[in-house]
């Protein structure tokens, strides 16, 4: 199954930064996510986005979907101890496959305080 | 609440050994998925179900097998023919025919080879 290309794959910044992550696709998708996921637990909605060249905040969250939509990124501003865990995109088709995501490799992120 | 339900959080299988892993959801969602996650991996889709009494494999569906008995429930047999069972689990659900209804996930089952 197609999985999409994350990156970077880790991350370690100090307190305060910005960050940025980016997932790639070598085919379109309707709908992008992206999820964060703590130490033993299931992945947690961050933002979706479900139009291309649509941009969406979520606090100190920004994701975009990309115009030719094969692309999303995300960033986060001002970062703090709690962003810390595994961040993941995920892609879906719809149609025939409606419902069902394909997963990018997760970005680790680790905050410096 | 609402939510998604998996259970137990660690499970410890023998060799030879087939075990179910529970997933129940209170959301009303028609459509239900497993997933399997190793470290570094992003999540593989194992098996999926839109509507009660069917089911589809997804990428990595060998040494699996689900039912859809009822549309609350979800459960995964990992077989003893699945060689590297060793992994996170994770259960989620959707509603069907609704792309603006994204998939929410349970907090999983970790289960372990003794």
């Amino acid at each position: 199954g197609q999985q999409l290309n994350q990156s970077p794959q880790s991350m370690f910044i100090q307190e305060g930064e910005d960050v940025s992550m980016n997932c790639t696709s070598s085919s379109i998708f309707n709908t992008w996510l992206w999820y964060k996921q703590d130490p033993g637990e299931g992945p947690v909605l961050l933002i979706a986005l479900y139009k291309a060249g649509e941009l969406t905040s979520n606090g100190r969250l920004t994701a975009q979907f990309g115009i030719t939509r094969k692309d999303s990124f995300l960033n986060i501003s001002a970062s703090i101890p709690s962003d810390v865990g595994i961040y993941f995109c995920a892609g879906q088709r719809g149609g025939s496959t409606l419902g069902r995501l394909y997963f990018g490799r997760g970005t680790q992120l680790t905050v410096w305080p | 609440d609402g939510g998604i339900t998996q259970s137990p959080k660690y499970l410890f299988r023998k060799e030879g050994q087939n075990v179910t892993l529970s997933c129940e959801q209170n959301l009303n969602h028609d459509a239900m998925y497993w997933y399997r996650q190793d470290p570094g991996q992003g999540l593989r889709l194992i098996y999926y179900s839109q509507i009660v009494n069917d089911f589809q494999k997804g990428d990595i569906a060998e040494g699996y097998s689900v039912s859809r008995e009822k549309k609350e429930s979800f459960p995964l047999t990992v077989t003893s023919a699945q060689k590297n069972p060793t992994a996170f689990y994770l259960c989620a659900s959707s509603r069907t025919g609704d792309p603006n209804q994204p998939q929410h996930f349970g907090d999983g089952t970790r289960l372990s080879i003794l």
